[in-house]
């Protein structure tokens, strides 16, 4: 059965730290997806990145890092030098080649950004 | 280009009620997927259809349905409202062609049952 879990429940820093948000995922199946998206207080789950089983190349857009790590079934997410706009809920998600039109998400690391 | 919309943004309702929830998705995608976040499950994926066909459902009562219609907008209903069906749904909508790409989400409609 598929599986993300988020150890980090709640995480606050100060502005300009950097920050890492774990994710580690189970999955029988050698092709599948994985997620990351941001939930400000609005509501609305914003995609941030998008990665698939056969791509481990770590990836950087900006401010935001993600290390794909298979060997250890994990997908983290770094903030490099946080901002106050960055705080939010942060979820990881998973979904498989069979039942791809299906999401299964970690329970969310809240991140507070303190100036 | 407009994103996914759903109506309404807030309602409360009373046990024993029903209720329903719209999503229009994002001109183009042809499929919507539903989720219920709460903070006790976390989001919960409740059913995705595609072209008016329900492609796949979550592990949910019959309490809870949808539907969609010809122009891609959904509807999901929730029969004999429980106090637990107080939730945030959400509604996702696809790109054309790419059953594995990412989801793009509403703000949702929050539930609050009395």
């Amino acid at each position: 059965a598929q599986k993300v879990t988020q150890a980090q429940t709640e995480i606050s820093v100060v502005e300009k730290e950097d920050v890492t948000l774990d994710c580690v995922y189970e999955t029988r199946d050698t092709t599948y997806y994985l997620f990351w998206y941001k939930q400000p207080p609005s509501g609305e789950l914003v995609f941030l990145i998008r990665r698939n089983s056969f791509d481990e190349q770590n990836e950087i857009s900006g401010r935001y890092s993600w290390n794909f790590q298979k060997s250890t079934s994990s997908f983290n997410f770094t903030i490099t030098a946080s901002q106050v706009v960055d705080s939010a809920v942060y979820f990881c998600a998973l979904s498989d080649s069979n039942t791809g039109n299906q999401f299964y998400f970690g329970t969310g690391t809240s991140l507070t950004v303190i100036p | 280009k407009a994103g996914v919309t759903q109506t309404p943004r807030y309602l409360i309702k009373t046990r024993g009620q029903q209720v329903t929830l719209s999503c229009s998705p994002i001109s183009g995608h042809r499929s919507v997927s539903w989720y219920q976040q709460t903070p006790g499950q976390g989001l919960q994926f409740l059913f995705e259809y595609f072209s008016e066909t329900q492609r796949n459902k979550g592990n949910f009562p019959g309490r809870f349905s949808g539907r969609q219609f010809s122009n891609s907008r959904s509807e999901m209903n929730v029969s004999t409202l429980e106090l637990g069906d107080s939730a945030l749904y959400l509604c996702a909508s696809r790109r054309p062609g790419l059953n594995t790409g990412e989801l793009f989400f509403g703000e949702g409609s929050r539930l609050t049952v009395l």
